[in-house]
């Protein structure tokens, strides 16, 4: 079965600092990986995606996240946080389950952004 | 056109009763996806419908969970004899095809006293 170990459950950063958020998942085979972003009182959007192809993926927002296979992870990045990225993300996995996807969440990272 | 919706936004329910949450689809998405997220985690699977059967419920944790489809586009998700366990926000999501990528709804929050 798959699964996604987020590292970082609380995070707090003043604005413009650099953003890794780590996240490691257990699969042995063909993978997408997605980083979903919730901000507060909002649904949960789709920040980026890897499905195949380069590894270095960019997203919305300017985050961007690597995927690096030897290591099972996908950690994602930006190189200078706002404060409106105050929200919470969530990295997921999601494995061809027979002709159609089963995403499997990690357990998310709040992110706290100070003026 | 609109996304994925889901009704109602909350609901509040007595230990013991009965429960239905809907959700409705981007129109034309022929899988549906049901989630729960558990305060502090990340959501979990449900079931998955391909059109009117669910194709794979192995996510439904006990018998008091059932979920229908009956045509194929709008979802019922039913809870009977809800516990206070039972509280969480149940997302929906869909996609066009079973492969693609899937957008989600706002979610309902079930909270059981």
């Amino acid at each position: 079965a798959q699964s996604v170990s987020q590292h970082n459950h609380h995070v707090i950063l003043s604005e413009a600092a650099s953003l890794e958020l780590g996240c490691n998942y257990s699969y042995g085979g063909t993978v997408n990986l997605f980083w979903y972003v919730q901000y507060p009182g909002q649904h949960l959007q789709l920040l980026l995606k890897y499905f195949s192809g380069d590894p270095l993926v960019k997203g919305i927002k300017g985050f961007e996240a690597e995927f690096i296979k030897s290591k099972f992870s996908f950690n994602l990045r930006k190189p200078s946080v706002q404060w409106s990225d105050t929200a919470e993300y969530f990295c997921a996995v999601n494995a061809d389950s027979g002709g159609y996807q089963k995403v499997t969440f990690g357990t998310g990272t709040k992110l706290q952004v100070i003026p | 056109g609109a996304g994925v919706s889901q009704t109602p936004s909350n609901k509040v329910t007595e230990k013991g009763k009965y429960v239905e949450l809907r959700c409705d689809p981007i129109s034309g998405h022929t899988a549906l996806y049901w989630y729960r997220q558990s305060l502090g985690q990340g959501p979990e699977f449900l079931i998955y419908f391909q059109g009117t059967g669910a194709a794979d419920d192995s996510g439904l944790p006990n018998d008091r969970f059932f979920a229908v489809r009956p045509e194929g586009s709008v979802s019922t998700l039913k809870i009977q004899r809800t516990e206070r366990g039972d509280s969480a926000v149940y997302l929906c999501a869909s996609s066009p095809a079973p492969t693609s990528l899937q957008f989600f709804g706002p979610g309902t929050r079930l909270t059981v006293l």
